[in-house]
């Protein structure tokens, strides 16, 4: 079984169109994120959301929302695309730590190259 | 959390051991080294981590400097397959975050 499933692995969609990517992961885990990968390559992380609530936003524009409908999913909707919305998006989990020396790594999933013509 | 700084890219023969090393001067007492790796395009990779003892697992070792402001990452026989983007981290124990930085590429050459 794939730990963290992101669908689809491919999407090619036209300038203003909204669309969405699913997350799931079946590790039991309390923190879920969207990474960005741009075409030179660099991982920046968009959101994070730990039981239900946002603890990060890295600036991302408001196009770009997370949607949660439980602790085992993180979609990520995107409205209006843009160019330069087009990159890959990694879904990523991790659990979160409560005391030292938990094995706290981040598994992410296979990635979603989006393309915006 | 702590910058590091690393090598953009190494090269290593195949069979023999990969070192890669990372900078982390700024490290603090509560934030763990993390390494993770890229292979091509696929979601990043756990290998390793730790906090102040040098830690071994089936993929690599992690040497981390008394000072704790440098580590290295050791691929003990490296294949063609363990190329790849190679990025170390530092994360507070308690902190969810995990920021990539450019990390190395390396490349094993047969």
């Amino acid at each position: 079984d794939t730990a963290v499933s992101q669908t689809p692995k491919y999407l090619v969609t036209q300038m203003g169109n909204d669309k969405s990517i699913k997350c799931e992961q079946n590790l039991g885990h309390d923190t879920m994120y969207w990474y960005k990968q741009d075409s030179k390559k660099f991982l920046k992380i968009m959101f994070s959301y730990n039981n239900k609530e946002l603890i990060i936003n890295e600036t991302v524009p408001n196009r770009f929302s997370p949607k949660s409908p439980d602790k085992a999913h993180l979609n990520l909707h995107i409205n209006s695309l843009e160019l330069g919305d087009s990159a890959v998006y990694f879904c990523a989990s991790s659990q979160e730590l409560r005391d030292r020396g938990r094995n706290t790594e981040a598994f992410f999933g296979q990635g979603t190259r989006l393309t915006v013509v | 959390d702590a910058k590091t700084t690393q090598p953009p890219s190494m090269d290593c023969a195949e069979g023999r051991a990969a070192n890669l090393p990372c900078n982390h001067s700024t490290i603090s007492g509560n934030e763990y080294v993390y390494w993770y790796r890229q292979i091509h395009s696929q979601g990043p990779q756990y290998i390793i981590h730790g906090l102040k003892n040098n830690e071994t697992n089936e993929m690599a070792s992690l040497i981390i400097t008394e000072d704790r402001k440098s580590s290295t990452l050791i691929l003990p026989h490296a294949t063609l397959r363990d190329t790849a983007v190679y990025y170390c981290i530092v994360r507070v124990w308690y902190g969810n975050q995990f920021y990539f930085g450019t990390g190395t590429s390396l490349t094993v050459i047969p």
